[in-house]
């Protein structure tokens, strides 16, 4: 099955504690994407990567971070996570940027005191 | 700049058509989509428009006038299970960030 998958799909944590969200697609797409969602504020890009080892930031990348060593894997990174990053966490993939619709994963629910 | 503009919530009658609008004022424009989301669930693609005029799809249509920087969703034949927040994204050109979303419009769909 064509998917996105997320781990963990909830989480909580302590402020500090560095902590790595991982995301996986089975369909060969070149471009991937992290969202965090908050009430009121929608669907914010963190960054995004057009293909291995090409990544750049979106909207909000400030406190995270991000890799694409393999085609397939796109983790998030919060290195020293804050209260502030309590959030719902979406990945995201599709064939390219142009037309392509994205694919979401189930997203993950952080929580950090 | 990017700015993206869909009213918060809206409630709509079981079989009845509903009309969500979204306008949008973005540096560039390359397409606009629209996404359906059931609370505490994933993004699921519904439509995309690049040129102006309709797209139908079933009970779902979108239309776009690009001159104008709005589009609309329209939901025919209302049922229980459209009960979710629709949310309208614009692709750019250029610029950091590729595809700007705004921050969805909540429908309720009553009985």
């Amino acid at each position: 099955e064509a998917q996105v998958t997320q781990n963990p799909r909830y989480l909580i944590t302590v402020t500090g504690k560095k902590l790595t969200v991982t995301c996986s697609q089975n369909m060969n797409h070149e471009y991937m994407s992290w969202y965090r969602q908050d009430p009121g504020l929608g669907l914010r890009q963190i960054y995004y990567s057009m293909n291995v080892e090409v990544t750049d930031k979106g909207d909000v990348p400030e406190g995270y971070k991000v890799s694409r060593k393999e085609k397939r894997n796109f983790p998030l990174i919060l290195e020293s996570p804050s209260p502030n990053q309590t959030s719902l966490y979406f990945c995201a993939s599709s064939p390219g940027q142009g037309s392509y619709e994205q694919y979401f994963g189930p997203g993950t629910r952080l929580t950090v005191t | 700049g990017q700015n993206i503009d869909q009213p918060t919530e809206m409630t709509a009658t079981e079989g009845a058509i509903v009309q969500i609008n979204c306008t949008y004022q973005t540096s560039g424009f390359n397409g606009l989509f629209w996404y359906q989301q059931h609370a505490g669930e994933a993004p699921t693609f519904l439509s995309y428009n690049v040129l102006d005029g309709l797209e139908e799809k079933g009970r779902f249509s979108s239309f776009l006038s690009r001159s104008k920087g709005y589009s609309y969703l329209l939901l025919k034949e209302l049922q229980m299970k459209d009960s979710a927040s629709y949310l309208c994204a614009v692709r750019s050109p250029s610029g950091n960030t590729p595809l700007v979303f705004g921050k969805g419009t909540r429908l309720s769909v009553i009985a």
